[in-house]
């Protein structure tokens, strides 16, 4: 198994460009969430998705947008990149273990909006 | 009260000694509870799941107090590649709807 996929890796946008990051994961697990993490903080919740066709705001949702037509791919949009947005999201997936759900975190996209 | 609260550090600590790191959480109704480490510029990967009083594996013991409502990570003969951050992770209903990190506790094992 891949795993939790995500690109690109790395990307520098323009303020106002738009963009996708995507997600993907191969484990079949019905979970999976946007978080972004800004230089000295931790993880914030951005969308999440209970499974296809489902998905619910997170802590930070404003200026993304997300859509889950499929188990394996949450992509992640940005309509008019801004400043602020500048950040390093990761994508997650989850599946039920003896302690609750065990998150499994992709590899991250670094965004750069200038 | 923040929902998570940690020592930011850092900790300096020497290659072969023992650490220990709390953490508070304010929801008392949490029901799962999670230890990463995330490494510099890395994604968090899951080191331990908390359940009942406390787990351990192989070096690490994490242990939970509901009363007081901390849990506590303790590593062992520590490594060099024990140096990241430790995140402390209380969820309710299992992290179904996302998971609260904090800042996390930095950690730096010196030879």
């Amino acid at each position: 198994n891949a795993g939790v996929t995500q690109t690109p890796k790395f990307r520098i946008l323009k303020i106002g460009q738009s963009m996708t990051l995507q997600c993907a994961q191969d484990m079949n697990h019905n979970y999976m969430y946007w978080y972004r993490q800004d230089p000295g903080m931790g993880l914030k919740l951005i969308y999440y998705s209970v499974g296809a066709g489902i998905t619910d705001k997170g802590e930070v949702p404003n200026g993304y947008n997300v859509s889950r037509s499929t188990t394996e791919d949450f992509p992640l949009r940005l309509e008019l990149a801004a400043p602020s947005q500048t950040s390093v999201y990761f994508c997650a997936s989850t599946t039920l273990g003896l302690a609750g759900r065990t998150q499994y975190f992709g590899p991250g996209t670094r965004l750069l909006v200038l | 009260r923040k929902e998570v609260e940690q020592d930011p550090g850092p900790f300096n600590v020497p290659e072969g000694a023992t650490v220990a790191f709390n953490c508070t959480y304010s929801n008392s109704a949490s029901q799962s509870f999670f230890w990463y480490r995330q490494d510099c510029r890395k994604e968090p990967k899951l080191l331990m799941s908390v359940y009942s009083s406390g787990n351990e594996d192989g070096r690490f013991t994490a242990q939970l107090n509901r009363a007081s409502q901390y849990i506590s990570l303790l590593i062992r003969d520590s490594k060099l590649s024990d140096s990241a951050t430790y995140l402390c992770v209380p969820s309710l209903r299992g992290g179904a709807d996302g998971l609260t990190f904090g800042k996390g506790t930095h950690l730096i094992i010196q030879p």
